[in-house]
């Protein structure tokens, strides 16, 4: 299984470009989020999904957009980057084991930047 | 409100000490997880234990411990005899409780941990 993947591992973009990062699990996980990891601040969720269809807003949500069509894939769509949008990205999925939460799996994260 | 605090940002110690990573938690649900991640000098995040609320035993991983108390929301993570492949960021991390927040991972801001030789 190749678990969580993100793409791409690292980006440069223009103020003011669009782009997405696109995240696909082969868990068959329910659950997935996005953060960014800034330093000193740990990291921060972004959107998260509970299942196909279904998504909601996290701490951090403005300039992004999600969406889950699938159970495996949950892109990131950055609508018009600023340089505060520069960081690091990380995927997760998750499931619940016995009706009680798991550890999360991550990607391998995207570092962004925004010039 | 769910927050996590890890008051260290950093820590450096010489190799083969003991060293405990402080984990604060406020949360109002009753049932709730909590974990600690290993985030290593090449940045993927590797995940060290779970521990559910209502489970409130301790447990021992090799060099690798964990403390866990309600009465304190605490979750402390002890290193003993560290060693220089310990150097990494460790976040401590909370999901709710209800099943539609198994995704709303919070986290800690991280302890930089450095072991020196």
């Amino acid at each position: 299984n190749a678990g969580v993947t993100q793409t791409p591992k690292f980006q440069v973009l223009k103020t003011g470009q669009s782009m997405t990062l696109q995240c696909a699990q082969d868990m068959n996980h329910e659950y997935m989020s996005w953060y960014r990891q800034d330093p000193g601040m740990g990291l921060r969720l972004i959107h998260y999904s509970v299942g196909a269809g279904i998504t909601d807003q996290g701490e951090v949500p403005n300039g992004y957009n999600v969406s889950r069509s699938t159970t495996e894939d949950f892109p990131l769509r950055l609508l018009s980057a600023a340089p505060s949008q520069t960081s690091v990205y990380f995927c997760a999925s998750s499931y619940l084991l016995g009706g009680l939460n798991t550890e999360a799996f991550f990607g391998q994260g995207t570092r962004l930047t925004v010039v | 409100a769910q927050k996590v605090t890890q008051a260290q940002t950093e820590i450096s110690v010489v190799e083969k000490e003991d060293v405990t990573l402080d984990c604060v938690y406020e949360t109002r649900d009753t049932t709730y997880y909590l974990f600690w991640y290993k985030q290593p000098p090449s940045g993927e995040l590797v995940f060290l234990i779970r521990r559910n609320s209502f489970d409130e035993q301790n447990e021992i991983s090799g060099r690798y411990s964990w403390n866990f108390q309600k009465s304190t929301s605490s979750f402390n993570f002890t290193i003993t005899a560290s060693q220089v492949v310990d150097s990494a960021v460790y976040f401590c991390a909370l999901t709710p409780g209800p099943r539609s927040s198994a995704s709303k991972i919070i986290f800690g801001s991280g302890t930089r941990l450095s072991i020196r030789p």
